[in-house]
């Protein structure tokens, strides 16, 4: 099946300071990926859809300033947290849907981030 | 939008035992209905998926069925085993054209499944 590669898959940061993780979708291109937040024993909540070429669109109450979202290809989307709080210690997953398949989505492994 | 619910949040069988999870779905509009397995530190991998046009999908140990009057879907797996352990989701979308339409996740149900 097709597979979606996440870095890092874990990072620890001390609080301030910015992070960033990529998704990339290896072996086909994605003209969407999304980003998930997940806390201990909770579902995954979207954060945003990331659209190749344009801005990405933020779900209700997530900020667009603090979680920077860069979609420059088919192939990688990337989610940079700015200025990273204790708070936004969380595990982050992003998915992507193959272009030419409509309905199945593909899921990275996930970026376990703590910020100190 | 569309809530998705699911039940239980946990279970637990005996090896060899059949699992059943299941989810309801508010939106009319979706068509798509993956169930995907997470295990401990693990990003979400895609088991099976139902489309509106069917009532029913086998894969081996796995089905999943689905009543589009009632608005729900269920995950069936037969002759649990050991490694089967691990939190279920189930989600829902419509399906649309150019790959934009996003899921909407049920809570999960950690299933463990015990010697």
């Amino acid at each position: 099946g097709a597979v979606v590669s996440q870095h890092p898959s874990r990072v620890i940061c001390k609080s301030g300071t910015s992070v960033k993780i990529e998704c990339r979708s290896l072996d086909f291109q994605a003209t969407t990926m999304f980003w998930y937040r997940q806390f201990p024993k909770q579902s995954l909540m979207l954060m945003a859809t990331s659209n190749e070429g344009s801005k990405a669109t933020y779900e209700q109450g997530v900020e667009k300033d603090k979680f920077l979202i860069n979609h420059a290809s088919l192939t990688l989307s990337t989610l940079t947290v700015t200025s990273a709080h204790p708070e936004d210690s969380s595990f982050y997953i992003c998915s992507a849907r193959d272009r030419g398949v409509a309905g199945e989505l593909f899921f990275g492994e996930g970026s376990r981030l703590t910020v100190l | 939008g569309e809530n998705v619910e699911q039940h239980p949040s946990t279970l637990s069988v005996q090896e060899g035992d059949s699992a059943v999870i299941k989810c309801t779905y508010s939106d009319s509009a979706s068509n798509y209905f993956p169930w995907y397995k997470q295990e401990l530190g693990k990003g979400p991998q895609l088991i099976i998926d139902i489309r509106s046009n069917v009532g029913e999908k086998k894969d081996q140990r796995i089905a999943v069925t689905l009543n589009k009057t009632a608005k729900h879907f269920s995950l069936h797996i037969t002759e649990t085993q050991p490694e089967d352990s691990a939190v279920y989701f189930c989600a829902a979308s419509p399906i649309l054209t150019g790959g934009g339409n996003k899921l909407t996740f049920g809570t999960g149900t950690q299933l463990k499944v015990e010697l």
